[in-house]
């Protein structure tokens, strides 16, 4: 099955720098790939995703790459905010084949914003 | 409109019990999933359905079981609750291909004893 490895577990940058988190995942079939975030207490929530045949997505102050020869995808964040504290969590999704579905995820980034 | 709910929002039980973990989404999606996650494990898929009526084993199904009777709800039962069960539990939903978004409940936090 698939395994995505997430890095690092944890990342503190000043206010107003940028963030990047990195993962990696291992079936070359894989075709989706969202990245979410969870504040304490919450449920995760999307926030930017990616689809195997684009290399590269933005949203405002944040993007994701990714690069499929090498498999694997990068959040980043540019002008980190304290709001941007929480913990980031990629995934992959292998493509449906005989039904199996479902998102495989890193263990998870906590970033932690400094003022 | 709800979204997705799942109850109770947390619960404590004796080990051995039967727990049912209720799901429930309005959206109509047709795909759910349920999720555990632990600290410093991620998420972990449980089980999913592509579909009402049918349903499928994800990465740690052992211990779990769920069923699909309609389009809205999505319930998964402990036959026989460990300790090792204790996790936080969240239920998805998407509308499936091309639209993979999954929505997140809120999330069930159990604790076995």
């Amino acid at each position: 099955g698939e395994n995505v490895e997430q890095h690092p577990s944890t990342l503190s940058v000043q206010e107003g720098d940028s963030a990047v988190i990195k993962c990696t995942y291992s079936d070359s079939a894989s075709n989706y790939f969202p990245w979410y975030k969870q504040e304490l207490g919450k449920r995760p929530q999307l926030i930017i995703d990616i689809r195997s045949n684009v290399g590269e997505k933005k949203d405002q102050r944040i993007a994701v790459t990714l690069n499929k020869t090498a498999k694997h995808f990068s959040l980043h964040i540019t002008e980190t905010q304290p709001e941007d504290s929480a913990v980031y969590f990629c995934a992959a999704r292998p493509p449906e084949q005989g039904g199996a579905d479902g998102l495989t995820f890193g263990k998870g980034t906590h970033l932690i914003i400094q003022p | 409109i709800a979204g997705i709910t799942q109850a109770p929002t947390s619960q404590i039980l004796a080990a051995g019990r039967r727990m049912t973990l209720r799901c429930t989404q309005d959206m109509r999606h047709n795909a759910m999933y349920w999720y555990r996650q632990d600290l410093g494990l991620g998420l972990r898929l449980i089980h999913y359905s592509n579909t009402a009526g049918t349903t499928g084993k994800g990465e740690v199904p052992d211990g779990y079981s769920v069923s699909r009777a309609n389009t809205d709800d999505f319930p998964l039962t402990l036959a026989s609750a460990v300790p090792s069960q204790t996790s936080v539990y969240f239920c998805a939903s998407s509308a499936g291909a091309p639209h993979n978004e999954q929505f997140f409940g809120p999330g069930t936090r159990l604790t076995v004893l």
